[in-house]
């Protein structure tokens, strides 16, 4: 089964950092760009940051740059979003998503972990 | 990056038509065939319902209808259904290489 699974979401306070992590299963991760999108509570969706399969593109939304960084291991089937001097318009659903190489729509997402930025 | 513009909220009764439209700029929607639209039930994660403007996954209802004309997407629902009732996103790939949504359409079925 094609599976995304998010984890490492919780409750920080404004200022620190917190990673998140996105385990892919049933599909081969290496032909796929992954994806951050959010959602703040009773909001709309927002792209966060994506990756291409070899880690050579990476991009951000302007409300992320210079905070937020992407990666990805291959080898381990995971992609991670680092995020650095959280602020409280940060809290929000993250989830994960994938894109096949060369396309540019998420087909598969995973269920979202909570970030909740708070003092 | 501003979000894309889409209404708030469309309605219609059962069986009816509806569009909802996602404008952009000539930098995302008009630039790129790269439009995809989402529909999300409360608490669910996004559904791909269309993708590079007017094409559909397996599995979604032919009911679902994309397509798109200058700087604006369009999603069509046809024979619109009591479970169509959901929030809708649109979504454009950039010219920085980026990717931007819409603001997201509440769709009521009377």
């Amino acid at each position: 089964e094609v599976q995304l699974v998010e984890s490492g979401g919780g409750l920080v306070q404004p200022g620190r950092s917190l990673r998140l992590s996105c385990a892919a299963s049933g599909f081969t991760f290496d032909d796929y760009a992954m994806h951050w999108v959010r959602q703040a509570p009773g909001k709309g969706l927002e792209w966060v940051s994506g990756i291409s399969w070899n880690s050579g593109k990476r991009g951000y939304g302007d409300s992320v740059k210079g905070r937020f960084t992407i990666s990805r291991d291959n080898a381990k089937k995971s992609v991670y979003l680092e995020m650095n001097s959280l602020i409280p318009e940060d809290t929000a659903l993250y989830y994960c998503a994938r894109t096949w190489y060369g396309d540019h729509y998420m087909d598969v997402w995973g269920k979202g972990t909570t970030v909740t930025v708070s003092s | 990056q501003s979000a894309l513009t889409q209404p708030a909220s469309v309605s219609g009764s059962p069986g009816q038509s509806i569009t909802i439209s996602c404008t952009g700029t000539s930098s995302d929607v008009g630039g790129y065939n790269y439009v995809s639209w989402y529909q999300q039930h409360p608490g669910k994660a996004p559904k791909l319902m269309i993708f590079d403007v007017s094409n559909r996954p397996s599995g979604v209802s032919h009911r679902f209808s994309g397509s798109k004309s200058g700087n604006t997407a369009s999603l069509t629902i046809s024979g619109l259904q009591a479970e169509d009732e959901s929030d809708y996103y649109c979504i454009s790939y950039t010219s920085s290489s980026t990717y931007v949504f819409g603001s997201g359409t509440k769709v009521t079925v009377l």
